[in-house]
C-alpha cells in the first residue's frame, strides 16, 4: 500500500512571498489533515477534510492560509503572504474515516 | 478547550531499563488514544493505540494503559534499546465522530544511554 505523498520536501522563501504544498493521501482514505509542526513541538492541526468538505479549520490562520481538497482526493495548502513564524514542517495525514492517521514525510518550510 | 498534557518532556534511561511516558486529557468524550514515534527528521509513525473499551494493550516491548476515570494514559517501553531513542507523542480523539479532531501532546524526547 502506497503511503501519503507530499511535495515539495523542502522549501525556502522570503517573508511576504507565497508558497503552496501538495498532498496525495492513501487511496480510499476519506479524511485528510494538514498539521503544522514547529521544531520541538507536537503537530498542530490546521485543517481537517472529510472527502472534499471541511470538518475543522478552527486553528487555520485564514487571513494568510488556505486549503482545498477538490474531488476529495489530493489537497493543497497555501500560505500568502508568508511570515517568519510560519517556518515549520507541514505534515499531511490521512485516515479512514477517522481513527488511525498515517502521516506523509512532510514539507520543511523556511521563511527568511 | 480540549487539551492533552504529556510528561516528562525529556527522559533519559539506561539501555535495558524501562521508560514510562504519561499523558492526561481534558475531553471526557475522547475514546481513542494513539501513540506516535518520531525520529529526527522523519514523519510520526503510529506505534500503538488503545480504545476506551480496554484498559491495557501490549505489543512486544510496548504497552499502553488507560484510566478513563482519571483521564490519563501511559506508554511503557520495557528492555529499552538504542533504536527506541526518538520523540514520542500521545494523542486523544473522539475516534469515529466526524466532528472530532485529534489533539497531540507536546512530546517526550527519549534518550537511551548505552
Amino acid at each position: 500500500e502506497a503511503g501519503v505523498a507530499q511535495s515539495p520536501r523542502y522549501k525556502i522563501i522570503e517573508k511576504r512571498q507565497s508558497v503552496a504544498f501538495w498532498c496525495n493521501p492513501i487511496s480510499g482514505h476519506a479524511t485528510l489533515y494538514w498539521y503544522q509542526q514547529i521544531l520541538g513541538q507536537g503537530p498542530k492541526l490546521l485543517i481537517q477534510f472529510q472527502n472534499n468538505g471541511v470538518v475543522d479549520d478552527s486553528q487555520l490562520p485564514k487571513d494568510r492560509f488556505s486549503a482545498e481538497r477538490l474531488k476529495g482526493v489530493d489537497s493543497t495548502l497555501k500560505i500568502q503572504p508568508a511570515k517568519l513564524e510560519d517556518s515549520a514542517v507541514y505534515l499531511c495525514a490521512s485516515s479512514w474515516p477517522q481513527d488511525t492517521q498515517y502521516f506523509g514525510p512532510g514539507t520543511r518550510l523556511t521563511v527568511l | 478547550g480540549e487539551n492533552v498534557e504529556q510528561h516528562p518532556s525529556t527522559l533519559s534511561v539506561q539501555e535495558g531499563d524501562s521508560a514510562v511516558i504519561k499523558c492526561t486529557y481534558s475531553d471526557s468524550a475522547s475514546n481513542y488514544f494513539p501513540w506516535y514515534k518520531q525520529e529526527l527528521g522523519k514523519r510520526p509513525q503510529l506505534i500503538i493505540d488503545i480504545r476506551s473499551n480496554v484498559g491495557e494493550k501490549k505489543d512486544q516491548r510496548i504497552a499502553v494503559t488507560l484510566n478513563k476515570t482519571a483521564k490519563h494514559f501511559s506508554l511503557h517501553i520495557t528492555e529499552t534499546q538504542p533504536e527506541d531513542s526518538a520523540v514520542y507523542f500521545c494523542a486523544a480523539s473522539r475516534g469515529y465522530s466526524s466532528a472530532s479532531k485529534i489533539i497531540f501532546g507536546s512530546g517526550t524526547r527519549l534518550s537511551i544511554r548505552p
